[in-house]
């Protein structure tokens, strides 16, 4: 079956430093990407997507590119912020059939001043 | 207001008692879902729904039961409670019209359920 797998966290950075946090996916056919972002006490949100291969989805310069070659949806961001603790969940969903999202296991992220 | 609200946000109870949880949503969307969250095991499906008319089992329904009692309502129950259903539960919605598996899921802030 459709199934998501992330890096394992927690991932610990300081302010500023560069971010990646790498999803790769298995799926027959051609599944939408999505990262959603959870902050603590919140729910879930969409935080960016791609909807065919070799799309760049982007927000709060947030950035992450749909590689079909090597299944993967990797998220990465140049500057982390304090504000960005959080976490992080890869996620595709597929044309055809139910649409039902499948989630990875989420990726904590901790930014220190 | 949210456009996906549960309630209640947090709740205490103990083993046996039969607990209910509420969702409504204001985006007019067919599709309604409930998960659960549990530490490292990320989000798990446990019911969802495409309309009035639709329930479907997710991926790990037993213990639980629900009910769409209109477009915007969909309710998830615990009939008769355990520890291990002490989770983080989140209701969900989207919107399946188009049939197109870009349509973001919105989630509520989701409600804690701790059973003693």
């Amino acid at each position: 079956g459709d199934s998501v797998t992330q890096m394992e966290g927690p991932v610990t950075l300081s302010e500023e430093a560069f971010l990646t946090i790498n999803c790769t996916y298995t799926a027959t056919g051609y599944p939408s990407l999505f990262w959603y972002v959870q902050y603590p006490g919140e729910g879930l949100q969409l935080l960016l997507k791609a909807t065919k291969a070799d799309d760049k989805g982007s927000n709060k310069g947030f950035e992450a590119t749909y590689r079909k070659e090597t299944t993967s949806f990797h998220l990465e961001k140049g500057s982390v912020q304090v504000s960005d603790s959080a976490v992080y969940f890869c996620a595709l969903k597929k044309r055809g059939g139910s649409y039902i999202p499948t989630f990875g296991r989420g990726t904590s992220l901790i930014v220190h001043p | 207001d949210a456009d996906v609200t549960q309630t209640p946000r947090n709740r205490i109870t103990k083993t046996g008692k039969r607990i209910m949880l509420e969702c409504s949503q204001t985006k007019g969307h067919d599709r309604m879902y409930w998960y659960r969250q549990d530490p490292g095991l990320g989000l798990r499906l446990i019911y969802y729904s495409f309309d009035v008319k639709d329930i479907n089992k997710g991926e790990i329904s037993d213990g639980y039961s629900v009910s769409r009692q209109a477009q915007a309502k969909f309710s998830l129950s615990l009939e008769s409670a355990i520890p291990n259903q002490t989770a983080l539960y989140f209701c969900a919605t989207s919107d399946g019209g188009q049939l197109t598996s870009g349509n973001t899921i919105y989630f509520g802030e989701g409600s804690w359920l701790t059973v003693v």
